[in-house]
């Protein structure tokens, strides 16, 4: 069992629609909760992290932890064509350090 | 946020060869870098965290004396792709550690796209 699970996609939306993305992960020691976008042939790019439980809220996105169902969500609002890229939720466990990604899923948002 | 700069962006070389990748983190230091593998349509899967002035820490199944890291300043990592093989053909991405913000965040580099023929 990988330790962050995530659906892979490809998820095709229309603009202006919510989007949700989510994430499952096995490891309690986990602690700090990020999501990333990438582009195509790009580096990932930090769009939200999350200490423990809660919510949080950045413009368009909102990102969610459930630590007691080890849950991790990310909602996109009025999404747009230029959300169109690959999600990837990461975890990091305060004593290592590194980060666990998922796997990434596709987003197309389509005009 | 901080940068972190990769070079060469995309090589392209031949079997057998070997090929230096440099992390360079431009604006803060980093005692602390990490190099990341991605092949096609599949997430990061960290190959070796480096840190500056000491050896690298490689993760199972990474092979040290075939990805040598190099962290001789706080600014500037290098892995090198020893002995080449067209299986090593892959997206190769570094980030960089700021101990100055709230929960040390890490920022990625564009990545170099490795080619072996």
């Amino acid at each position: 069992q990988k330790e962050v699970e995530q659906d892979p996609g490809p998820l095709s939306v229309p603009e202006g629609a919510i989007v949700s993305l989510n994430c499952t992960y096995s490891n309690s020691a986990f602690q700090y909760f990020m999501w990333y976008r990438q582009y195509s042939r790009k580096g990932p790019e930090l769009l939200m992290y999350t200490y423990s439980s809660g919510n949080k809220e950045d413009g368009r996105f909102t990102a969610q932890v459930d630590k007691s169902s080890k849950y991790i969500s990310l909602f996109i609002r009025d999404s747009q064509p230029s959300d169109s890229a690959t999600y990837l939720c990461a975890t990091m466990d305060t004593g290592r350090r590194a980060l666990t990604f998922g796997s990434g899923t596709r987003l197309q948002v389509q005009p | 946020g901080a940068v972190v700069s990769q070079h060469p962006s995309r090589v392209i070389c031949k079997s057998g060869t070997s090929v230096k990748i440099e992390c360079r983190s431009l604006d803060f230091q980093a005692t602390t870098m990490f190099w990341y593998r991605q092949f096609p349509k599949q997430s990061l899967m960290l190959m070796a965290t480096s840190n500056e002035g000491s050896k690298a820490t490689y993760e199972q199944g990474v092979e040290k004396d075939k990805f040598l890291i190099n962290h001789a300043s706080l600014t500037l990592s290098t892995l090198t792709v020893t002995s080449a093989h067209p299986e090593d053909s892959s997206f190769y991405i570094c980030s960089a550690r700021d101990f100055s913000g709230a929960y040390n965040e890490q920022f990625f580099g564009p990545g170099t796209r490795l080619t072996v023929l």
